[in-house]
């Protein structure tokens, strides 16, 4: 049971390439979601689904976009990379009831030049 | 909208009591999650209140007044492994993927 993981690890871009972060869980969950790490402001929310074939906005969606083609896969697009998108990217996972907690992926980092 | 504090850092001694504190002001609230970060890694589950009252889970304990909008960590018999960054979050009104709002963390150095 791997629970959530991301890939790749840590990748460097240019501005202005494109490029897709895979999230992959294999616990059935229901909800999954996409939040960027910066220094200073927490945890952001970019998009989110609530199951497979939807998709929703976050706090922070533009320059972003996702699909959700498979219930244990969530993917994050970047069609043209900016350096304001140099971050630490997680995905996360969740079942649906009001209590039930988020379990996140060891994160992404990525660096735009 | 969503308001959410902690203080950026704290310092406290091995084998001590700390207390992080957190306040919130949201429109609508569904419960507080706690979460642990440790530098470089993803956060993890520490606690979950939802009714007033304390929380208690080992070492770690968790306290929510929902007419205040404030909640506290306790960690109790600090130990080095303890340093990390501390994650308030709040679950707002039940729409969307039941979504939480994060404060900025709280960073606690345990010293020997």
């Amino acid at each position: 049971n791997a629970g959530v993981t991301q890939t790749p690890k840590f990748r460097v871009l240019k501005t202005g390439q494109s490029m897709t972060l895979l999230c992959a869980q294999d616990m059935n969950h229901e909800y999954m979601y996409w939040y960027r790490q910066d220094p200073g402001m927490g945890l952001r929310l970019i998009h989110y689904s609530v199951g497979e074939g939807t998709t929703a906005k976050g706090e922070v969606p533009d320059g972003y976009n996702v699909s959700r083609l498979k219930k244990q896969n969530f993917l994050l697009g970047l069609e043209s990379a900016a350096p304001s998108q140099t971050s630490v990217y997680f995905c996360a996972s969740s079942q649906r009831g009001a209590q039930e907690t988020q379990y996140f992926g060891p994160g992404t980092r990525l660096l735009v030049l | 909208g969503q308001n959410i504090d902690q203080p950026t850092e704290m310092t406290a001694t091995e084998g001590a009591i700390v207390q992080i504190n957190c306040t919130y002001q949201t429109s609508g609230f569904n419960g507080l999650f706690w979460y642990q970060q440790h530098a470089g890694e993803a956060p993890t589950f520490l606690s979950y209140n939802v009714l007033d009252g304390l929380e208690e889970k080992g070492r770690f304990s968790s306290f929510l007044s929902r007419s205040k909008g404030y909640s506290y960590l306790l960690l109790k018999e600090l130990q080095m492994k303890d340093s990390a960054s501390y994650l308030c979050a709040v679950r707002g009104p039940l729409t969307g993927a039941n979504n939480l709002f994060f404060g900025t963390g709280t960073r606690l150095t345990v010293i020997p």
